[in-house]
């Protein structure tokens, strides 16, 4: 079973508006949430993460949210940038009960911002 | 500073012969991952390497897969008798010691098992 999940494969936002990336997840013990972006060819970049006991944490332009009761996070990137078109996974922490933390990840979703 | 580097970045193999897969994590970084991506689909952890201490293996789909990594240096992973199904793209991390929060990625190693 899929336990982080990004429902939108692809969105295109126009160039200085707002991009919303989401993400769910159904493990309640997760307690750290990241997003990594991933262009082609290249390995995925760490962005930003939010520990479960924050709702919110914020990075210049990239703002990650958390609301635990929904178990859902989203992305915001204002003012998007054709720079930011690439590929966006969201990925969660938790304990794999063979001695380390464990990294899920959703399928992600492709961005493409629209100069 | 460098990064984490893998090699080959690109392998072709038939059907049946045993592949090997580098990684050279950041220098300093005494955590190493490995995960495998499948066309399109999310990043599928295989196994974990923290120090001199046992590594976590849980995330090994068969035993045709083995990794090894001596110290807190190079990994490598080994697929065995490789079948169709193992083309994917093979991704190295690496992390201080407690920020598994934080891993830096390899640009990844495409497997194209025919």
């Amino acid at each position: 079973d899929q336990q982080v999940k990004q429902n939108s494969p692809s969105l295109s936002v126009q160039e200085g508006r707002i991009s919303i990336l989401n993400c769910d997840y159904t493990n309640s013990m997760f307690d750290y949430f990241l997003w990594y972006k991933k262009y082609p060819a290249e390995g995925p970049t760490f962005l930003i993460s939010i520990s479960s006991i924050k709702d919110k944490n914020e990075d210049g332009r990239f703002t990650v949210f958390l609301n635990k009761s929904a178990k859902h996070l989203s992305l915001h990137i204002v003012p998007s940038q054709p720079g930011d078109s690439a590929v966006y996974f969201c990925a969660a922490r938790g304990w794999s009960g063979a001695g380390s933390y464990q990294l899920t990840f959703g399928k992600g979703t492709k961005l493409s911002v629209i100069p | 500073g460098a990064g984490v580097s893998q090699s080959p970045s690109n392998k072709v193999t038939e059907k049946g012969k045993d592949v090997e897969l580098r990684c050279d994590p950041i220098s300093g970084h005494t955590a190493l991952y490995w995960y495998r991506q499948r066309l399109g689909q999310g990043l599928e952890f295989l196994i974990y390497f923290q120090g001199n201490s046992a590594p976590d293996k849980s995330g090994l789909p068969s035993d045709r897969f083995s990794a090894e990594r001596t110290g807190e240096s190079v990994s490598t992973l080994t697929i065995q008798r490789t079948q169709q199904e193992d083309s994917a793209v093979y991704l190295c991390a690496s992390s201080r010691q407690g920020a598994s929060y934080e891993q830096y990625f390899g640009p990844g190693t495409r497997l194209t098992v025919t």
